[in-house]
């Protein structure tokens, strides 16, 4: 069974604040994983991408333990702008159509 | 880069009504295209995917069809709907590894 598990939150952290959020994954074929910002009543937006060990874009870092089959997604210097929902999403075969966790939801709070 | 259309953004229908969503795509060809579903407080739920003009694959049997009658255009389609049908519709496409989602319709059925 093709499964993304996610912790599910809600993670509430102080403006400033380092929070990371896991993700576990069932395909041990999986290649390429994403990681997606959805915010309240909209579209969920891809924040990163990850094909090798990791990726990293300012705040944003992405990490894959292929032995343990999970990614994490670490945010440094949380900003309330960061408040949302993140999901976690790995494709069924190949390249695509992607398996969605269900979402982290952040609040950072001033 | 590419761009994807979806109609109406909300959409109130009663029980047993038809249903025609409809989403389109611009900057890109022969994209793979998708249909979620994204009931309230739930994950993303994959309904069905495309591959090419014509080809359907259905993830989860239910009441609700697909057509894809153009390379960029991907329709979703109910005869009668239920209660349960309500959710947040989203269609998505990729045309490498990465997916995008569209702005979505917000179907609430009474």
């Amino acid at each position: 069974r093709k499964e993304v598990e996610q912790d599910p939150g809600p993670f509430n952290v102080p403006e400033g604040a380092t929070v990371a959020f896991n993700c576990t994954y069932s395909n041990s074929a999986s290649q390429s994983f994403f990681w997606y910002r959805q915010d309240c009543r909209k579209e969920p937006k891809l924040l990163m991408s990850v094909y090798s060990s990791g990726n990293e874009d300012g705040r944003f870092t992405a990490q894959l333990n292929r032995a343990s089959q999970y990614i994490s997604l670490l945010i440094r210097d949380s900003k309330l702008s960061d408040s949302a929902t993140y999901l976690c999403a790995v494709p069924y075969s190949g390249n695509t159509p992607l398996v969605f966790g269900k979402g982290t939801r952040l609040s950072v709070i001033a | 880069s590419q761009t994807i259309h979806q109609w109406p953004a909300t959409l109130v229908q009663p029980v047993g009504s038809p249903l025609s969503l409809e989403c389109t795509v611009e900057g890109t060809s022969n994209p793979n295209l998708y249909w979620y579903r994204q009931a309230a407080g739930r994950g993303l739920q994959l309904l069905f995917y495309s591959v090419g003009i014509g080809q359907i694959s259905s993830e989860v049997p239910q009441n609700l069809s697909a057509s894809r009658p153009q390379d960029r255009q991907f329709i979703l389609s109910s005869k009668k709907l239920l209660l349960s049908d309500s959710g947040f519709y989203l269609c998505a496409m990729a045309d490498s590894y990465e997916q995008y989602f569209g702005p979505g319709t917000r179907l609430t059925v009474t």
